[in-house]
């Protein structure tokens, strides 16, 4: 089973440039979430979406956008990246009908390094 | 809105020794908690989950966590700490709520000495 495949695994993106970070959940997962990982500041949300063709701003979105299409794929665009957004992103989704079966658990993707120079 | 504290940033104990990392959340309901595991360049992997019913709930590689709702705490346990177990743990909190994000703590990093 795939769950979710990040891509580019890594990157190393000028100043300046935009870049968008690729995610695909083959889960049939409603919700999917971009968290940013840094050293001491554990992760935080950038954005998220409940469903196909809705999306919400998290902790940090300033500089991010994202989209949904579908159920399936949940890009995050850089568009003007900037040496702060350096950081490894990783993408997640969970299944969010409401019932007794659904914890909120989180399956997360394997991350993609981003290096703003 | 709900948070998370890992008191401990980075902790290290002997090979065989028994281990236990500290959580604190703050939500007003009650929380569904859940501890994640990660190893170097690698994603994240649940290791238990709580929401309900038996406060001490059993994970995967021999984990354990008991939630104290009079503490606000949520803290991981393992008997016998093995070289393989070192690596970044993170506790996160969430509503229970259809569709929304977890708050994760900022993470403790667990060394293994021989």
């Amino acid at each position: 089973t795939a769950g979710i495949t990040q891509a580019p695994t890594s990157q190393i993106l000028a100043a300046g440039r935009s870049m968008t970070l690729r995610c695909t959940q083959d889960m049939r997962h409603n919700a999917m979430y971009w968290y940013r990982q840094d050293l001491g500041l554990g992760l935080r949300l950038i954005h998220y979406s409940n469903t196909a063709g809705t999306t919400g701003k998290g902790e940090v979105p300033d500089g991010y956008s994202v989209s949904r299409a579908n159920t399936d794929d949940f890009p995050l665009t850089l568009a003007s990246a900037v040496p702060s957004q350096t950081s490894v992103y990783f993408c997640a989704s969970s299944d969010s009908w409401t019932g007794a079966s659904n914890t909120g658990e989180l399956f997360f993707g394997e991350g993609s390094r981003l290096t703003v120079l | 809105a709900q948070s998370v504290t890992q008191p401990d940033i980075h902790i290290t104990v002997s090979e065989g020794a028994s281990l236990e990392l500290r959580c604190n959340y703050s939500y007003g309901a009650t929380p569904y908690l859940f501890w994640y595991v990660q190893s170097p360049g690698q994603g994240l992997q649940l290791l238990l989950k709580y929401f309900s019913g038996d406060t001490l709930v059993q994970g995967i590689k021999g984990f354990e966590a008991e939630f104290k709702r009079s503490q606000s705490s949520f803290n991981l346990r393992k008997p016998s700490v093995h070289w393989s177990d070192a690596a970044e743990y993170f506790c996160a909190v969430g509503t229970g709520q259809a569709g929304t994000a977890l708050i994760f703590g900022k993470g403790t990093t667990l060394s293994v000495s021989s």
